[in-house]
């Protein structure tokens, strides 16, 4: 069974700094493209980031271009996201999510529950 | 970038009845369209892909139909389970993969 757990969330000062994890397990991690999506309060679903399954590639969003970095350790089936120079807009839950196998497709297959990210003085 | 725009807001339907949900994007994105189910507090969950592709799990009752820019998702017979909010995608141009504004299906 796939499972997606991600982790790092919390209360974060404008300006601040955090690195979300997401612990993939129940599928050969290394072979799929993998994505952040995130969540405001209230609001609708913004694709965040994706990064491919073997040759590193990274898309990311405009609004987070030169903030954010997606980057993957495929020996510990771990995804993550680092944050600098957070925003209060960056408020979200942030999900990560299962793309297909080898070549990026840009769905999400898999969501797991997601991490809160407050970003508040 | 791809607009999606997805119509009603708020669908009122009551169980047992058939639900049509709307989506159309600002451009040809062909049969690239995703539909994912959210439930409050919980993670959205793909439904339908390719257009009309249901993906596993997911009853017959959802049926995705359409290319280019318009496209509807069905779910025939309403179950209590259905209620929460429908969000289209589209994954044909990308970056950005982009998302509709969503439809909330409510009992009536």
């Amino acid at each position: 069974e796939v499972q997606l757990v991600e982790s790092g969330g919390g209360l974060v000062k404008p300006g601040g700094s955090l690195r979300l994890s997401c612990a993939a397990s129940g599928f050969t991690f290394s072979t799929y493209g993998m994505s952040w999506v995130r969540q405001a309060p209230g609001k609708g679903l913004e694709w965040v980031s994706t990064i491919s399954s073997n040759d590193g590639k990274t898309y990311h969003a405009d609004s987070v271009k030169g903030r954010f970095t997606i980057s993957r350790d495929n020996s510990k089936n771990t995804l993550y996201l680092q944050m600098k120079s957070l925003r209060a807009e960056d408020t979200a839950v942030y999900y990560c999510a299962k793309d297909s196998p080898w070549t990026l497709s840009g769905l999400c297959f898999s969501w797991g529950p997601g991490t809160l990210v407050t970003v508040s003085s | 970038e791809i607009v999606m725009t997805q119509s009603p807001a708020t669908l009122s339907v009551s169980p047992g009845e058939s639900a049509t949900l709307s989506c159309r994007a600002s451009q040809s994105i062909s049969s690239y369209l995703a539909w994912y189910q959210q439930k409050p507090g919980q993670a959205p969950r793909l439904l339908i892909y390719g257009e009309s592709t249901r993906a596993t799990g997911i009853p017959a009752r959802f049926s995705g139909s359409g290319s280019g820019t318009e496209f509807t998702l069905t779910i025939s017979s309403v179950q209590s389970e259905d209620f929460a909010v429908y969000y289209c995608q589209q994954y044909k141009h990308w970056p950005p993969i982009t998302f509709g504004q969503g439809t909330r299906l409510e009992i009536k």
